[in-house]
């Protein structure tokens, strides 16, 4: 069962608008959500996380979102470059369960010039 | 500054051959993980080491074996290769302290004939 789950496969917008990633999930036990960007023959690179315990976190462009009755998180970047273009992957885990990373199936966001 | 280490980037196999990739991190992190890159199914958790001497299967571990050799580096084998281990597999550190980013390795891409 896929416990964490991106429903969009693809996200398309043009520079300089807003894009919002989307992630829901299935286990309550989760506490802490983290987002990876990844570019093409590349590893997935930390972007932003949050804990249960807040509903929001901010850096920079990105912001995470954390909707906990919901079981929905969603990631937004403003304004979007083209440097953005990369797959964004969900994560969760539970704290005393270490650095285990249940991982979402991505989202490839395209930013148009 | 290299991080996360993998080789090889690339392999062909024959079904029924054996293989070890190998990762290695010089960031001093106590866990270290492997996972697998599946199209629509995002990174799922094959075997982990929590810390030096200790390793646990993670959500797909039928088919490989692993080997912390020392807090630097962990193995992958496969002992007997099956197109179905045809994916891309990522190596990843971290500190396994509660809430501790994975830091990623840019993967090897395996194909198995």
């Amino acid at each position: 069962d896929q416990q964490v789950k991106q429903n969009s496969p693809s996200l398309s917008v043009q520079e300089g608008r807003i894009s919002i990633l989307n992630c829901d999930y299935t286990n309550s036990m989760f506490d802490y959500f983290l987002w990876y960007k990844k570019y093409p023959a590349e590893g997935p690179t930390f972007l932003i996380s949050i804990s249960s315990i807040k509903d929001k976190n901010e850096d920079g462009r990105f912001t995470v979102f954390l909707n906990k009755s919901a079981k929905h998180l969603s990631l937004h970047i403003v304004p979007s470059q083209p440097g953005d273009s990369a797959v964004y992957f969900c994560a969760a885990s539970v704290e005393t369960s270490g650095s285990r990373l249940t991982f979402g199936e991505g989202t490839q966001l395209t930013v148009n010039p | 500054n290299a991080g996360v280490t993998q080789t090889p980037k690339f392999q062909v196999l024959k079904t029924g051959q054996s293989m070890t990739l190998q990762c290695a991190q010089d960031m001093n992190h106590n866990s270290m993980y492997w996972y697998r890159q599946d199209p629509g199914m995002g990174l799922r958790l094959i075997y982990y080491s929590a810390s030096e001497g200790t390793t646990d299967k993670g959500e797909v571990p039928n088919g490989y074996n692993v080997s912390r050799l020392n807090k630097r580096e962990f193995s992958l084998r496969l002992e007997s290769a099956a197109p179905s281990q045809t994916s891309v597999y990522f190596c990843a550190s971290s500190e396994y302290r509660g809430y501790s980013p994975l830091h990623f390795g840019n993967g090897t891409r395996l194909t198995v004939t």
